[in-house]
């Protein structure tokens, strides 16, 4: 079925470190793939997101990376602070008409000072 | 403030009870979402409404009643639920640009029952 498979589920790392997660999808027709951070407590977040068309992007101290042929994404945060600890969800849309947005099993980040 | 409010932020219900969770968008999307977020398991989308019409039922047990008056407010009905029901219910929308587009959350209901 349609599934968004995450890994790791927890990944802790030095503050100055770089932290990366990656996603696997199976629907081939997936065009837009979204990050989410989640503190403890609060809603998640948007930070940043990659459509098809695209490879790569970057934001500050944060990229996503697309490989379609692979169907595979990973998030890599660059020199982790505390605050960066959280829990991240990768997610795939599934369909353009329903946006139907399939999310990953999320990853806990901590970020050691 | 979070342009999707959900109330009410926390709630308490007993397996006989009929409650009902509220979200409001002010952001001028025309597609708003329930998913269920439970401890160690991924976002579970339940329903999906686009321009007022449930366009996704992800094979939620009636017991979960949706409802979309119009674009800008969604509901949860709830009656006789399941201890195992007892999650955070995040309501989402997005905007006209479609599946290309990012979700935008509320701050969630907390569901507790007993």
């Amino acid at each position: 079925g349609e599934n968004v498979e995450q890994h790791p589920s927890t990944l802790s790392v030095q503050e100055g470190d770089s932290a990366v997660i990656k996603c696997t999808y199976s629907d081939s027709a997936s065009n837009y793939f979204p990050w989410y951070k989640q503190e403890l407590g609060k809603r998640p977040q948007l930070i940043i997101d990659i459509r098809s068309n695209v490879g790569e992007k970057k934001d500050q101290r944060i990229a996503v990376t697309l490989n379609k042929t692979a169907k595979h994404f990973s998030l890599h945060i660059t020199e982790t602070q505390p605050e960066d600890s959280a829990v991240y969800f990768c997610a795939a849309t599934l369909s353009s008409n329903t946006g139907k947005l399939i999310f990953g099993q999320g990853t806990t980040l901590q970020v050691k000072p | 403030e979070t342009g999707v409010t959900q109330t009410p932020r926390h709630l308490v219900m007993g397996m006989t009870n009929k409650k009902s969770l509220k979200c409001e968008q002010h952001l001028g999307h025309n597609a708003m979402y329930w998913y269920k977020q439970s401890a160690k398991k991924p976002l579970e989308l339940m329903f999906v409404y686009s321009l007022e019409e449930r366009v996704e039922n992800n094979s939620v047990p009636s017991r979960f009643s949706p409802e979309c008056p119009n674009s800008s407010h969604l509901f949860l009905h709830l009656h006789t639920l399941q201890p195992e029901d007892s999650a955070l219910y995040l309501c989402a929308s997005r905007g006209r640009q479609g599946g290309n587009s990012p979700l935008h959350f509320g701050n969630g209901t907390r569901l507790t029952v007993t």
